[in-house]
């Protein structure tokens, strides 16, 4: 159990185009879902919180007009990079609450996102 | 604010030496310690939650233990499938947010 999934793993764009990257949870329900951008040789580094059915909460210095975040399911939660440029190159990793679990957060497999 | 320090930073270990990784941390109030193992290119692993001072846990070659200022993640007899980055997290009472250290890299060799 406590699976939780991301798609695409990888993605390639040019500079100023969207990118969307989803988040699910196959096994159970999460009404609360986490996003993390990971630097290489760097540990995580949450960029926002997402809540089912209400708005993102940002961390400090996270441009909430350009990390949109959607949480409109139980099970699925999106992150759209908005004009996304060659410094948004990064690997995006997603995390679901768990609550049957005493709120251990299970992580997806992340998204290699490269823009050129 | 949350801190956390982990140490060492990296960690070459020969197949069956044991050894330790240390997870410091200073929180207002912990809810838990969490442990993850993550691979290159990889989502972080669920290993652990440690909620209350001396608490243990284990997991075959894997055990966590927790004091009011630390957690050991123990190695014992590692294999070469044991290399991985070690990730320490912590949660605040009142939050849901991890706060992670930056990771011990270990290196098993046969």
């Amino acid at each position: 159990g406590a699976v939780v999934s991301q798609h695409p793993s990888r993605v390639i764009c040019k500079s100023g185009t969207s990118v969307k990257i989803e988040c699910r949870s196959l096994d159970f329900q999460a009404t609360t879902m986490f996003w993390y951008r990971q630097f290489p040789k760097q540990s995580l580094m949450l960029m926002a919180t997402s809540n089912e059915g209400s708005k993102a909460t940002y961390e400090q210095g996270v441009e909430k007009d350009k990390f949109l975040i959607n949480h409109a399911s139980l099970t699925l939660s999106t992150l759209t990079v908005t004009s996304a440029h060659p410094e948004d190159s990064s690997f995006y990793i997603c995390s679901a609450r768990d609550e049957r679990t005493k709120e251990t957060q299970y992580f997806g497999p992340g998204t290699r996102l490269l823009v050129l | 604010e949350d801190q956390v320090t982990q140490s060492p930073e990296a960690l070459r270990l020969q197949e069956g030496e044991s050894s330790s990784l240390n997870c410091s941390y200073t929180v207002s109030g912990l809810r838990g310690l969490f442990w993850y193992r993550q691979d290159p290119g990889k989502g972080p692993e669920f290993l652990f939650t440690l909620y209350s001072a001396g608490e243990e846990k284990e997991k075959e070659r894997l055990k966590a233990t927790l004091t009011k200022k630390e957690s050991f993640l123990h190695i014992t007899a590692p294999k070469p499938e044991d290399s991985a980055t070690y990730l320490c997290a912590v949660q605040a009472l009142g939050d849901y947010k991890l706060s992670f250290g930056a990771g011990t890299t270990v290196t098993v060799r046969a």
